[in-house]
């Protein structure tokens, strides 16, 4: 079974500063996407950035940018220039190839200070 | 334009009752599902439905029904409530064009509270 894990129940960063949000998986399979997703206190989820397992370059949407080390299972998410309204928790997730079930990790809270 | 939309936002009801939580997207997209999110703000699918059919069924109590009367709605009926049913629950939906991945686009959540 597949597993996501999000080790930093919390952050914090100064606004227009960079934080780096991690995440890792434990899979067998090959082929498979892996999302960033937002949910911010409005209780909507956004999706941020997706990346395709079999693609080697790291995905970019504007100031968000994410590490992705397929050989250690590590998707990591970076937020540049942050502003005040990426403040929300912050969920990593993995979708097998061929199926829909997205399976979450736990979230990362993220707060950002003026 | 809500994309997808869930009724109600709020719901507050006693043990025992039976609800209901209505889904609707105005996307044309053929397969919908039902989220889960409890009070330590873990998310897990439930159902999942494409063309009227249940396509995903985790290991839900049958105490959940998700009923589909047509490909725009996917309501998630829940009897004898329970107090471990609070939750917010999160309805989304997309087209499903496997092996190609479509997004799934999410509701605004309704909030559970079983007193």
């Amino acid at each position: 079974a597949q597993t996501v894990t999000q080790s930093q129940p919390e952050m914090s960063v100064q606004e227009a500063e960079t934080v780096t949000l991690s995440c890792t998986y434990d899979t067998s399979e090959s082929n498979y996407y892996l999302f960033w997703y937002k949910q911010p206190p409005s209780r909507q989820m956004i999706l941020v950035i997706r990346q395709e397992a079999y693609k080697q370059q790291n995905a970019t949407e504007n100031r968000f940018s994410v590490n992705f080390q397929k050989a250690a299972k590590s998707f990591s998410l970076k937020i540049s220039d942050s502003q005040l309204g990426d403040t929300a928790m912050y969920f990593c997730a993995f979708m097998k190839q061929n199926t829909d079930k997205l399976i979450f990790g736990t979230g990362t809270r993220l707060q950002v200070f003026p | 334009d809500t994309a997808v939309s869930q009724t109600p936002k709020y719901l507050v009801t006693q043990m025992g009752n039976d609800k209901s939580i209505k889904c609707e997207q105005n996307l044309g997209h053929d397969t919908m599902y039902w989220y889960k999110q409890d009070s330590k703000k873990f998310l897990k699918i439930m159902f999942s439905y494409n063309n009227k059919e249940l396509i995903i069924n985790e290991t839900v109590p049958n105490r959940f029904s998700p009923k589909s009367p047509d490909k725009a709605h996917l309501n998630l009926h829940i009897n004898s409530l329970e107090l471990g049913d609070s939750a917010v629950y999160f309805c989304a939906s997309s087209s499903l064009g496997l092996p190609i991945y479509n997004e799934q686009f999410f509701g605004p959540g309704t909030r559970l509270t079983v007193l």
